[in-house]
């Protein structure tokens, strides 16, 4: 079955800087690629997903890359804000809903004012 | 609210105790998931359930005991649990093959004592 990898566990960063957060997977099947937020005492919500047709995604200021070939994409947020502090965690399935989906571990961001 | 309704929110109960929680999803998907999620293990997938038939059970033990009457409806049925069960559950559902991915209710806190 699918494995999700998920680095770093714990990432800290000063308001305004970029942050980073990167996972691999191992089916090469895999083709949809969501990411979750949930902050503290909340429920996990979707932010932005990516399909193994698209390399990249972007909405405002979050990013998804995929790289199919070394089985890896990442999570880029730009112009880090207080608000932006929350465990984010990656996923991969696949296909959009598909019951298989599997989950990384969890990155705990930190953003400090 | 979500689209996915968690009750109870809070939950104590003793280790001799019997309880249930409940999930109800108001979206018309078609697959639900229960997850642990603890320090140890943020996302740990136990039950999943595809037009009401459990699809999997992810090596869950015995004193966990799900139900899906229909397609709306997840019941986690509780018995005789550890302190270690102590966690929060959250319940998700999704449309398999199409739609968007997964919505998580805000979970039930589980204390065991």
């Amino acid at each position: 079955g699918e494995n999700v990898e998920q680095h770093p566990s714990t990432l800290s960063v000063q308001e305004g800087d970029s942050a980073v957060i990167k996972c691999t997977y191992s089916d090469s099947a895999s083709n949809y690629f969501p990411w979750y937020k949930q902050e503290l005492g909340k429920r996990p919500q979707l932010i932005i997903d990516i399909r193994s047709n698209v390399g990249e995604k972007k909405d405002q200021r979050i990013a998804v890359t995929l790289n199919k070939t070394a089985k890896h994409f990442s999570l880029h947020i730009t112009e880090t804000q207080p608000e932006d502090s929350a465990v984010y965690f990656c996923a991969a399935s696949m296909g959009v809903g598909e019951d298989d989906m599997r989950f990384g571990a969890g990155t705990r961001l930190t953003v400090k004012p | 609210e979500t689209g996915v309704t968690q009750t109870p929110r809070h939950l104590v109960m003793g280790m001799t105790n019997k309880k249930s929680l409940k999930c109800e999803q108001h979206l018309g998907h078609n697959a639900m998931y229960w997850y642990k999620q603890s320090a140890k293990k943020p996302l740990e997938l136990m039950f999943v359930y595809n037009f009401k038939e459990q699809t999997e059970n992810n090596s869950v033990p015995s004193r966990f005991s799900p139900e899906c009457p229909n397609s709306s409806h997840l019941f986690l049925h509780l018995h005789t649990l550890q302190p270690e069960d102590s966690a929060l559950y959250l319940c998700a559902s999704s449309q398999v093959r199409t739609g968007g991915g997964y919505t998580f209710g805000s979970g039930t806190r589980l204390t065991v004592v």
